[in-house]
């Protein structure tokens, strides 16, 4: 049982360049989500999904998109990448039960994407 | 929207004394759920304890627990006997959606 993964754990990329950052999870969690954490800021959601094929924005979103063809893997998508998104990302994974967040997060290690 | 307040970007504490990590928030809600989670210089964020909001009872875990006052919407972190293993980032946060700026903690032995 590996929990949540991520690749790749350090990145850097030049100003325009595309990538993907994978994101999979191996404990049949519905809820899956993608935060990036800068200092002083904590952490801030980017996208989220309770379920395949269904995504939702949460509060940063501009600047990556997402897809969710299966329940295991979540990855982020920087379309055309800028210096403002250098960051540390993470993926995590929950159970989806109604509503009330109740259920606690199982994180991925990061990965550390730097653009220049 | 709901909101998370952490305070104290940094505090310290000495190896086998108790500190206790501020947290408070905001929402219109009853029933919800609060979360501190753990960040250690390893970076992988695991979860320290969970607080469900129609509870009544301080949630514990060994060395850690949380005051709980739901008509001050305060949830603090009290970790008791601190160990050189307890320095990290530690955040509070409301549900899935919501985190607070973190605050970083030196255990001094």
């Amino acid at each position: 049982n590996a929990g949540v993964t991520q690749t790749p754990k350090f990145q850097v990329l030049k100003t325009g360049q595309s990538m993907t950052l994978q994101c999979a999870q191996d404990m049949n969690h519905e809820y899956m989500s993608w935060y990036r954490q800068d200092p002083g800021m904590g952490l801030r959601l980017i996208h989220y999904s309770v379920g395949a094929g269904i995504t939702d924005q949460g509060e940063v979103p501009n600047g990556y998109n997402v897809s969710r063809s299966t329940t295991e893997d979540f990855p982020l998508r920087l379309l055309s990448a800028a210096p403002s998104q250098t960051s540390v990302y993470f993926c995590a994974s929950s159970l989806d039960r109604e509503g009330l967040g109740a259920d606690t997060q199982y994180f991925g290690p990061g990965t550390r994407l730097t653009v220049l | 929207a709901q909101t998370v307040t952490q305070s104290q970007p940094e505090m310290s504490v000495q190896e086998a004394e108790t500190v206790t990590l501020s947290c408070t928030y905001d929402t219109s809600e009853s029933d919800y759920y609060l979360f501190w989670y753990k960040q250690p210089p390893s970076r992988q964020m695991i979860l320290v304890i969970r607080q469900e909001a129609y509870k009544q009872q301080n949630a514990t875990e060994n060395r850690f627990s949380v005051n709980f006052q739901k008509a001050a919407k305060s949830f603090s972190l009290k970790i008791s006997d601190s160990q050189l293993g307890d320095a990290a980032m530690y955040f509070c946060a409301y549900g899935k959606l919501t985190f607070g700026t973190g605050t970083r903690l030196t255990i001094i032995p």
